[in-house]
């Protein structure tokens, strides 16, 4: 089983669409969630930290699982500048310093 | 603007030839990093430097030689590489090497690497 598994999409969804990305890791250990974004040919950004009680921000709300080993994503209205890759990243472990990255999920969204 | 700075933006090397990469940042972070971004593949952590120590080396071939003269610049020395090593090299820096809950990661914008 990979650390971070991501399902690599693409998924393609009009303006305005709920989209949701589901990412699931393997240590039980990993204390510290993040979504990144990364545009094309660009560098990846921080989009948010995943909280354990689940957070938002605007139209973006991350979701943690511990039991299931799963966290999401939910984008709501989405808009064109939203066309992105998001990358799930997990601390390794109980060290909580190294980061394991997902390989990302694709997003595009049209007009 | 991230705030790191990364050059070459591209760069294209022979197996025998010998090249380096810089990344500089002025962000006042005390931590750095090298990733490697292939196609098809997760990013992967290659070295960190905290308060220019070498604090992780991610079991990265020799023929990749770190060097932090500073908190604010990173190098990555290449000798010798095979075209395998093609790939989008990232640098990133972070205010210190710590818990990663507290320690957001600034990305440069990467050199684009082509090994003939």
């Amino acid at each position: 089983r990979k650390e971070v598994e991501q399902d690599p999409g693409p998924f393609n969804v009009p303006e305005g669409a709920t989209v949701a990305f589901n990412c699931t890791y393997s240590n039980s250990a990993s204390q510290s969630f993040f979504w990144y974004r990364q545009d094309c040919r660009k560098e990846p950004k921080l989009l948010m930290s995943v909280y354990s009680s689940g957070n938002e921000d605007g139209r973006f709300t991350a979701q943690l699982n511990r039991a299931s080993q799963y966290i999401s994503l939910l984008i709501r209205d989405s808009k064109l500048s939203d066309s992105a890759t998001y990358l799930c990243v997990v601390n390794q472990d109980g060290n909580n310093r190294k980061l394991i990255w997902g390989l990302g999920t694709s997003l595009a969204v049209n007009p | 603007e991230t705030g790191v700075t990364q050059t070459p933006r591209h760069l294209v090397m022979g197996m025998t030839n010998k090249k380096s990469l810089k990344c500089e940042q002025h962000l006042g972070h005390n931590a750095m990093y090298w990733y490697k971004q292939s196609a098809k593949k997760p990013l992967e952590l290659m070295f960190v430097y905290n308060f220019k120590e070498q604090t992780e080396n991610n079991s990265v071939p020799s023929r990749f030689s770190p060097e932090c003269p500073n908190s604010s610049h990173l190098f990555l020395h290449l000798h010798t590489l095979q075209p395998e090593d093609s790939a989008l090299y990232l640098c990133a820096s972070s205010q210190r090497w710590t818990l990663a809950s507290y320690n957001e990661q600034f990305f440069g914008p990467g050199t684009r690497l082509t090994v003939l």
